[in-house]
């Protein structure tokens, strides 16, 4: 299965946490990734984690990953302004498959 | 700036023509993606090329085709156009075979009229 699903929207305050979801059909992914687009641009690779892991922190980003339920997280501390954006997780499958979620567009509040 | 470069930038066509879209890769990476974006099928995988060979395919129609020379750089000829190829369509790029990182140009914006 190839079903990467995302919530369309989340709005946050500047210096609250966000947390941005995604769940997957398929168990057999290895990586799972998360990229960030600001508009007009491509897309930015932010971080990503091995299929075995539980959870990665790399400064202000913290990923957690379910593989029982299939969900990702990714968590942003300390939201900016400068963090609005699309957000979204991918999935590599073994052959060089990947595989896109449908995108979390994230508006920060100031 | 990633190090990948796409051109152009925009291409207004109309249906019908045949499109060529360029990649330049990140220096040293010998692996390069396309991708389309539309708003309808998000972001979808088309074709990987590995040191010039076709490495891993996609959702690639067959009016669409790719290449990727012995430079690294690559082309994606888009034919026959029809109003729902109008998207973005990004390159990527890594640097082995296999796909932990990849990094995306600015894309090139296609409109068919």
């Amino acid at each position: 299965g190839e079903d990467v699903e995302q919530s369309l929207f989340l709005s946050v305050r500047e210096g609250d946490s966000s947390v941005i979801n995604c769940t997957y059909t398929d168990s057999s992914s290895t990586y799972l990734y998360w990229y960030k687009q600001e508009p007009g641009a491509g897309l930015q690779l932010l971080t990503y984690i091995f299929s075995n892991m539980d959870m990665k922190q790399d400064q202000r980003l913290t990923v957690l990953l379910n593989k029982k339920d299939k969900h990702l997280s990714l968590r942003i501390a300390d939201t900016q302004t400068g963090d609005s954006a699309i957000y979204f997780c991918a999935e590599k499958y073994t052959g060089n498959q990947f595989y896109f979620g449908t995108g979390t567009s994230l508006t920060v509040i100031p | 700036d990633s190090g990948v470069t796409q051109t152009p930038k925009h291409l207004i066509t109309a249906t019908g023509q045949r499109v060529t879209l360029r990649c330049s890769p990140r220096s040293g990476d010998l692996s390069v993606y396309w991708y389309q974006q539309s708003l309808d099928q998000g972001l979808q995988f088309l074709i990987q090329y590995y040191n010039g060979e076709e490495r891993a395919k996609g959702n690639i129609l067959e009016r669409f085709s790719a290449q990727q020379f012995p430079d690294l750089h690559s082309e994606l000829n888009l034919s026959s156009l029809e109003l729902g190829d109008s998207a973005l369509y990004f390159c990527a790029s890594s640097p082995t075979r296999e796909l932990y990182e990849q990094y995306f140009g600015p894309g090139t914006r296609l409109t068919v009229t």
